[in-house]
């Protein structure tokens, strides 16, 4: 599977975008983008994912380079409550051995201050 | 919707004596369920994969005949912790997913059960 290389900490202001990048430079054509978070003490929740389009929902939006190589994951107006560990993965969607499996790296922790 | 709930939500347990997780997809049928772990201050480790109706898939160091996973339903997966230790104090976190064809769908997660072992 695809490695993901995301900066270990990141701050952002109330009320202000958050955006988290993601390197994934060896990702391949059958591979997804996912985000997820993790808040303290609970089970990650998901957010986001995406192949090559650029993906919005009520929660984020998720913008992939067209080379496919990097993702950035913005929170468009970040709250005290988004304050959590960001999680980028790259996850194959059908075949092999490891498919629908999440690999977990380190993620980002973000946290958001007033 | 897609709501995962695990029991307990924490338990404390003498070294040497056997703990069972519960873990539950409330409003959708899950065909494949997995079980991480994670210690303090680490991100999840992925600890195997089990499918409804069949043997769990452990991933590699993980013993399977200490960790005994229970997929006997599709809304009930359970994991038994056997002749636990300190070391096997974590917090431990399972995943529910539908599946058709080639394709998983997205995974929800459960909110985690901390073991402590004394």
């Amino acid at each position: 599977d695809a490695k993901t290389t995301q900066p270990p900490s990141m701050d952002c202001a109330e009320g202000r975008a958050a955006n988290l990048p993601c390197n994934h430079s060896t990702i391949s054509g059958n591979e997804y983008v996912y985000w997820y978070r993790q808040i303290h003490s609970q089970g990650p929740q998901y957010i986001i994912h995406g192949l090559k389009n650029n993906e919005t929902n009520e929660m984020a939006s998720l913008i992939i380079t067209e080379d496919r190589k990097s993702s950035t994951l913005i929170l468009p107006h970040a709250t005290l409550r988004d304050t959590a560990v960001y999680y980028c993965i790259v996850r194959p969607n059908a075949g092999g051995t490891s498919y629908g499996k999440l690999t977990f790296g380190q993620g980002t922790i973000l946290t958001v201050h007033p | 919707g897609a709501v995962v709930s695990q029991h307990p939500s924490w338990v404390i347990c003498k070294s040497g004596t056997s703990v069972k997780i519960e873990c539950r997809s409330l409003d959708f049928q899950a065909t494949t369920m997995f079980w991480y772990r994670q210690f303090p201050k680490q991100s999840l480790m992925l600890m195997a994969t089990s499918n409804e109706g069949s043997k769990a898939t452990y991933e590699q160091g993980v013993e399977k005949d200490k960790f005994l996973i229970n997929h006997a339903s599709l809304t009930l997966s359970t994991l038994t912790v056997t002749s636990a230790h300190p070391e096997d104090s974590s917090f431990y976190i399972c995943s529910a997913s539908t599946s058709g064809g080639f394709q998983i769908y997205e995974q929800y997660f459960g909110p985690g059960t901390r073991l402590t072992v004394t």
